[in-house]
């Protein structure tokens, strides 16, 4: 079965600091997806990045990096130079690779509460 | 840009009351799903819909709920008798064509069963 644990329930940081928010995985499949998804507090809920198991390149997107190791099962995010808009629940995800034509659902872990205040 | 909407976004009902959630998904997608997220909780999977038929149910998905897509737009989500427990967001989610590819989900539906 596949699982998703964020140790984290909640961070606060001041604006400009760098956070990080960790998640780790368990599944047994050897080909499966992460994601990130961001819920601001209007409550949708936002995609940020999805990583295929067999790339473990490093992302940066502006602000954002990810960084996936499969040795450790983990997929951490990283904001740098934190922002009040950043404020928000982040959720990692995982998917399992199904058979063609069948459908995958999303496995979130409880997420983690970022607080950045001025 | 495309995007999945969810109509109502609120709905109050009362326990023992039937509701129904619909679903615009984005238009070539063929993977649907349903979530559900109590106040304060992580997002849990429903039950998941590809060719017309459920693919995949959890616990929760009881005889209590069933989905459909009566044409080619919606894609519903039915509660025959709600409970105080049913009370969460209920988001709609869809991809494209690799079951692999990403989730779209809507803005949600905030549903309070009193």
């Amino acid at each position: 079965a596949q699982k998703v644990t964020q140790a984290q329930t909640e961070i606060s940081v001041v604006e400009k600091e760098d956070v990080t928010l960790d998640c780790v995985y368990e599944t047994r499949d050897t080909t499966y997806y992460l994601f990130w998804y961001k819920q601001p507090p209007s409550g949708e809920l936002v995609f940020l990045i999805r990583r295929n198991s067999f790339d473990e390149q490093n992302e940066i997107s502006g602000r954002y990096s990810w960084n996936f190791q499969k040795s450790t099962s983990s997929f951490n995010f990283t904001i740098t130079a934190s922002q009040v808009v950043d404020s928000a629940v982040y959720f990692c995800a995982l998917s399992e690779a199904g058979w063609s034509g069948t459908a995958s659902k999303l496995t979130f872990g409880t997420g983690t509460r970022l607080q950045v205040t001025l | 840009e495309p995007e999945v909407t969810q109509t109502p976004s609120h709905q109050v009902t009362q326990m023992g009351q039937e509701v129904i959630l619909r679903c615009v998904p984005i238009s070539n997608h063929l993977y649907f799903y349903w979530y559900r997220q109590i106040l304060g909780q992580k997002v849990e999977f429903l039950v998941s819909f590809y060719n017309n038929e459920i693919s995949e149910k959890s616990e929760i998905f009881d005889d209590q709920f069933s989905v459909e897509r009566p044409d080619g737009s919606n894609f519903t989500l039915k509660i025959r008798s709600t409970k105080l427990e049913d009370s969460a967001m209920y988001f709609c989610a869809s991809h494209g064509a690799g079951h692999q590819e990403t989730q779209y989900f809507g803005p949600g539906t905030r549903l309070l069963v009193l």
